[in-house]
């Protein structure tokens, strides 16, 4: 079983304030890695697919960085505002499993 | 959004019965997953499948199985059903040239009690 941490498990901000959560992940094998995110009495939705050492993927507030070498992705929010109160999961993918092995998730609560 | 339905969305049953839960597809996705999600473990995998009549286990297939007939529908089913599986089932589909390769779209998922 492929081990996929996220840290923290949650996180609690203020509106405005920057953020950003991690996602480690097996350095050897790597194929992807996937961003979701997941709000309450939602289904998951992808915000990134990230396949190269050195990516960087940018949507409005929301970026990542990969770092296959060492096995981290950061996900960063710029200032955060309540919408963006969710649970943020990333997913690996190994060439040697073509499945994706998914984190626990990043639980953030953004407060007015 | 990705056209995908799941029925039923909840359901409750008793130990013992069979249950299928099925996913259906308008987007013509090779791929097709089954996850459950439970509280502490985020999302796992149960079974996915790779083209018609082609599927292969996940790290929690123990007690499922699947079946894919045509491309547009997987079903998962629970031969027995133990208060282990109450869960929130998610079936996924994703395109691209290996599983894995795309982003994954998730349907509304299905609420199981097994009492």
């Amino acid at each position: 079983i492929l081990n996929v941490e996220q840290s923290p498990q949650s996180l609690h901000v203020q509106e405005g304030d920057s953020t950003n959560f991690t996602c480690s992940f097996p350095s050897s094998n790597f194929y992807a890695l996937h961003w979701y995110r997941w709000e309450t009495a939602k289904s998951p939705e992808a915000l990134f697919v990230m396949t190269l050492n050195g990516d960087e993927k940018k949507k409005g507030r929301i970026s990542a960085t990969l770092n296959t070498k060492e096995g981290y992705s950061y996900l960063y929010i710029k200032g955060s505002q309540p919408e963006d109160s969710a649970t943020y999961l990333c997913a690996f993918r190994g060439t040697s499993y073509g499945k994706l092995t998914f984190g626990q998730g990043t639980i953030l609560t953004v407060h007015p | 959004d990705a056209g995908i339905t799941q029925s039923p969305r909840h359901k409750v049953t008793e130990t013992g019965t069979p249950v299928t839960l099925r996913c259906h597809q308008t987007e013509n996705h090779r791929y097709m997953y089954w996850y459950r999600q439970d509280p502490g473990h985020g999302l796992r995998l149960i079974h996915y499948s790779y083209g018609v009549k082609d599927t292969d286990k996940g790290e929690v297939s123990d007690g499922y199985s699947v079946s894919r007939s045509k491309t547009e529908d997987f079903l998962l089913t629970l031969e027995s059903a133990t208060s282990s599986q109450t869960s929130v089932y998610f079936c996924a589909i994703s395109e691209g040239r290996l599983a894995g390769d795309g982003e994954q779209f998730f349907g509304p998922g299905t609420r199981l009690t097994v009492l």
